[in-house]
């Protein structure tokens, strides 16, 4: 138990799909990250979010849309992926944001056909 | 844009021997994690060194951030089969203001029984 809940555990879309990966997260954190884990790349960080407020947004793709709601949950919304956008999605939550450590969860294995 | 360099990248060691990985920034650091992921598991918080200078010791594993800040290493005594993973350094750019935490691209140890 991690504390920080993802779903689904994997997820094969096609690229026409439109999906959501869910992320909640029971410590009372007032930060909720979203990671992207690629084969042979560094953990690159695509949103963050401190007591509901976007705070950092990555350059990342406009297919990809965050989120969140409360404090306790992330959404990560999909539409219109390409292949290179298989990886492993991981939510993370942190105390206060800034330098304290991260709380991942299991991740979400994204298969985009 | 702020680089974090770990090497080596892989390391096999036959169970008992020791083992360490090494990690660098391109900027001076406020602070340094250290996550280690097990196969098909998420990152999980191993430690955090603020201090320059700093040794954390946690049982059989020895942490040290360098004294200018930019460098840090894990040390592993007699490694366990239980060690295998991939070993991760995250840091935060000193004075960044941002909740940019860079991730190294780990060191995947195996460790032979």
């Amino acid at each position: 138990e991690t504390g920080v809940t993802q779903t689904p555990r994997h997820l094969v879309m096609g690229m026409t799909n439109k999906k959501s990966l869910k992320c909640e997260q029971h410590l009372g954190h007032n930060a909720m990250y979203w990671y992207k884990q690629s084969a042979k790349k560094p953990l690159e960080l695509m949103f963050v979010y401190s007591l509901e407020e976007r705070v950092e947004n990555n350059s990342v793709p406009s297919r990809f849309s965050p989120e969140c709601p409360n404090s306790s949950h992330l959404f990560l919304h999909l539409h219109t992926l390409q292949p290179e956008d298989s990886a492993l999605y991981l939510c993370a939550s942190s105390p206060t944001g800034m330098d304290s450590p991260l709380h991942f969860g299991n991740g979400t294995r994204l298969t985009v056909t | 844009g702020q680089q974090v360099m770990q090497i080596p990248q892989y390391q096999h060691v036959q169970e008992g021997e020791d083992f360490t990985t090494y990690c660098n920034s391109s900027t001076t650091l406020s602070n340094i994690q250290w996550y280690k992921q097990r196969p098909g598991g998420h990152p999980v918080f191993l430690i955090q060194l603020v201090k320059s200078g700093e040794v954390k010791k946690q049982k059989r594993l020895t942490f040290q951030f360098g004294e200018a800040k930019k460098n840090s290493s894990l040390h592993i005594t007699a490694t366990q089969t239980t060690d295998v993973g991939t070993y991760f350094c995250a840091g935060t750019r000193s004075g960044a203001g941002s909740y940019q935490l860079t991730f190294g691209k780990g060191t995947k140890l195996s460790v032979i029984p």
